[in-house]
């Protein structure tokens, strides 16, 4: 079966720590990756994604991901986290075909401290 | 564009009565999605449309749900008779259908059954 699994679920770091947090999925064919973040009492925003080519991707505030095919992870990082990184992360993959279908993880909570 | 939109913001209802969600997707988008988010279950897929079809409804929790999409720009998520265990946060989502493309989230409708 398709899934998505996210093994941190919460984390705390102090401001200018480096973050990596995890993401896996089960699938063995073509697969395009997204990372989103949820802020508190919003909604849903694209953090970045990959669909091809270069497996390091950059996305907005400093984020990158990088997709490792033999390992079926695509996990985000950022070198220096702020206090307004507080929110929550989520991987998610298409595992495209005839189906389109998007499925999320189970979402990292990061609280990062001043 | 105004981006997806959802109504109400917030519902709150008594326990069997019938709930409606709505959702307007982007324009030009032509696979919808609705997603329930709980603290238990993270962000679960409930259903999604591929240009107004169902292409997969297996996340529907069960016979209680039911969601529609009459045409391009509109999309339903009716919950008779509503428990106190949907209370939740459902989220629509919509993309332009292919595979290697972003989904936008709406801001989502808190719904508490009481």
């Amino acid at each position: 079966a398709q899934s998505v699994s996210q093994h941190n679920h919460h984390v705390i770091l102090s401001e200018a720590a480096s973050l990596e947090l995890g993401c896996n999925y089960s699938y063995g064919g073509t697969v395009n990756l997204f990372w989103y973040v949820q802020y508190p009492g919003q909604h849903l925003q694209l953090l970045l994604k990959y669909f091809s080519g270069d497996p390091l991707v950059k996305g907005i505030k400093g984020f990158e991901a990088e997709f490792i095919k033999s390992k079926f992870s695509f996990n985000l990082r950022k070198p220096s986290v702020q206090w307004s990184d507080t929110a929550e992360y989520f991987c998610a993959v298409n595992f495209g075909g005839a189906t389109n279908k998007l499925i999320f993880g189970t979402g990292t909570l990061l609280a990062v401290q001043p | 564009d105004a981006g997806v939109i959802q109504s109400p913001r917030h519902e709150v209802t008594e326990m069997g009565q019938e709930v409606t969600l709505r959702c307007k997707p982007i324009s030009g988008h032509n696979s919808l999605f609705w997603y329930r988010q709980t603290m238990m279950r993270g962000l679960e897929l409930l259903i999604y449309f591929n240009n107004n079809v169902p292409i997969d409804d297996s996340g529907m929790p069960e016979d209680r749900f039911s969601a529609k999409m009459p045409n391009a720009s509109f999309s339903t998520l009716k919950i008779q008779p509503s428990e106190p265990r949907d209370s939740a946060v459902y989220f629509c989502a919509s993309s332009q259908g292919l595979p290697n493309t972003e989904a936008f989230f709406g801001q989502g409708t808190r719904l508490t059954v009481v």
